[in-house]
């Protein structure tokens, strides 16, 4: 099946320790996003890349790191620096030439232990 | 920057009911506006893309409106069935390409 692929479901962090979320994509797609959304709040952009090897911060980038060494992935990174990691993380992507176009995956849930 | 607020933030009817989701933004200067749904503990899917350049757009019972120079968006659902509980989310992008959500209506369609 053609889609976005988001793992974890469920991931726990411990105080001080950097947590990866996996993005895969098979939709051959450019474009990749990286959002966190938190109760009562719409979707906030972290990161994003139009192209292997380039990366955006967004509006919340603080604390996170991106890398993109391949099209078809897109791992968020969620460091120690990030003091409140507690949400729901959304990846997307779109065709570099339909960017009004945006395939959610089905989100990881990052948790504070 | 872009805000984008939607009223009500949650909205119960009884089935078969018609309803009226808003949406409203502050900077008219948008490329378009799409209509989301969110199940919970899912991903978000397209339900209505409306270019900057037009009013409407309708898929089945779905009909979104846009006015652009206001600065907002109604999504109608006619008939509403249980199957449409879910939120509703509207986004905004500009044309830098950026996405700006709105924080959603939870809607609950009692049986």
């Amino acid at each position: 099946d053609g889609g976005i692929t988001q793992s974890p479901k469920y991931l726990f962090r411990k105080e001080g320790q950097n947590v990866t979320l996996s993005c895969e994509q098979n939709l051959n797609h450019d474009a990749m996003y990286w959002y966190r959304q938190d109760p009562g709040q719409g979707l906030r952009l972290i990161y994003y890349s139009q192209i292997v090897n380039d990366f955006q911060k967004g509006d919340i980038a603080e604390g996170y790191s991106v890398s993109r060494e391949k099209k078809e992935s897109f791992p968020l990174t969620v460091t120690s620096a990030q003091k409140n990691p507690t949400a729901f993380y959304l990846c997307a992507s779109s065709p570099l030439l339909a960017k009004n176009i945006q395939y959610f995956g089905a989100g990881t849930r990052l948790s504070v232990l | 920057k872009q805000e984008v607020t939607q009223i009500p933030a949650a909205l119960s009817v009884p089935e078969g009911e018609n309803l009226v989701l808003n949406c409203s933004f502050t900077d008219s200067a948008i490329y378009n506006l799409q209509w989301f749904r969110q199940d919970p503990g899912k991903g978000l899917t397209s339900l209505l893309l409306i270019q900057s350049s037009q009013r409407e757009q309708t898929s089945g019972r779905l009909n979104a409106s846009l006015d652009k120079s206001s600065g907002r968006s109604t999504l109608y659902i006619a008939a509403s069935q249980p199957g449409d509980s879910a939120t509703y989310l509207c986004a905004v992008q500009n044309t830098g390409n950026q996405f700006y959500f709105g924080t959603g209506t939870s809607l609950t369609v009692i049986p």
